[in-house]
């Protein structure tokens, strides 16, 4: 059965420095999100993208993201100078209609 | 952000009874709604949805049920078995873009 996948599973990075978060949605899907759960809070939606845009983008999602799909295959989420409060859960998602799929995420670490 | 609702924190049922777990919403433009069920250290995995056309949605052991007029969805599950202990996480989007998560309820199914 098809997946979405995301690397690396667990990234640890130093405040103010910049990580790319990757994902491979399911191949036929057109539209791809990025979700962020912070530990005991709820799974929140930080932007959504699709045909090769971003269509709706979160309060979270300020000039320190970005998202690209560089390829045919690859869908990236960049922070360009992490802060302490980014760390958390980040969830990259895909569907081709109204029920979106998860991958397994990439706990992120700010130290 | 809490247009969606789960007020039962955890929830504990016998092997073979039925669970119930409950979704509670406030935005009256929420057209979509959605089950995931999440392991630990895993993404949400997507389980039943329902249109805001039906009022019940059913799935093998799973069936969602929708009152709209209560702004209220329930998910089912019977039998229940240990497989099913997990967080469940109901959601709602509104034209099928951004998904909106309640808390989670945490199941235990006793054996």
């Amino acid at each position: 059965e098809p997946e979405v996948t995301q690397t690396p599973s667990h990234q640890v990075t130093q405040m103010g420095q910049e990580v790319i978060l990757r994902c491979v949605p399911i191949s036929n899907h057109l539209y791809f999100y990025w979700y962020r759960q912070i530990l005991g809070q709820k799974v929140e939606f930080l932007v959504s993208f699709y045909n090769n845009e971003i269509s709706e983008k979160s309060e979270i999602f300020d000039d320190q993201f970005s998202v690209e799909r560089p390829d045919g295959s690859n869908f990236t989420l960049k922070i360009r100078s992490t802060k302490l409060e980014d760390s958390a859960m980040y969830f990259c998602a895909s569907s081709q209609a109204d029920e979106q799929y998860f991958g397994p995420g990439t706990r992120l670490t700010v130290t | 952000d809490q247009q969606v609702k789960q007020n039962s924190p955890s929830l504990s049922v016998q092997e073979g009874r039925i669970s119930i777990l409950n979704c509670d919403y406030t935005n009256s433009m929420f057209d979509y709604f959605l089950w995931y069920k999440k392991y630990p250290a895993e993404g949400p995995t997507f389980l039943i949805s329902i249109s805001s056309i039906k009022d019940k949605n059913e799935d093998g052991r799973f069936t969602v049920f929708l009152n709209k007029s209560a702004k209220h969805l329930s998910l089912h599950i019977v039998p229940s078995q240990p497989g099913d202990s997990a967080v469940y996480f109901c959601a709602a989007s509104a034209g099928g873009n951004k998904l909106v998560f309640g808390a989670g309820t945490i199941l235990r199914v006793k054996s």
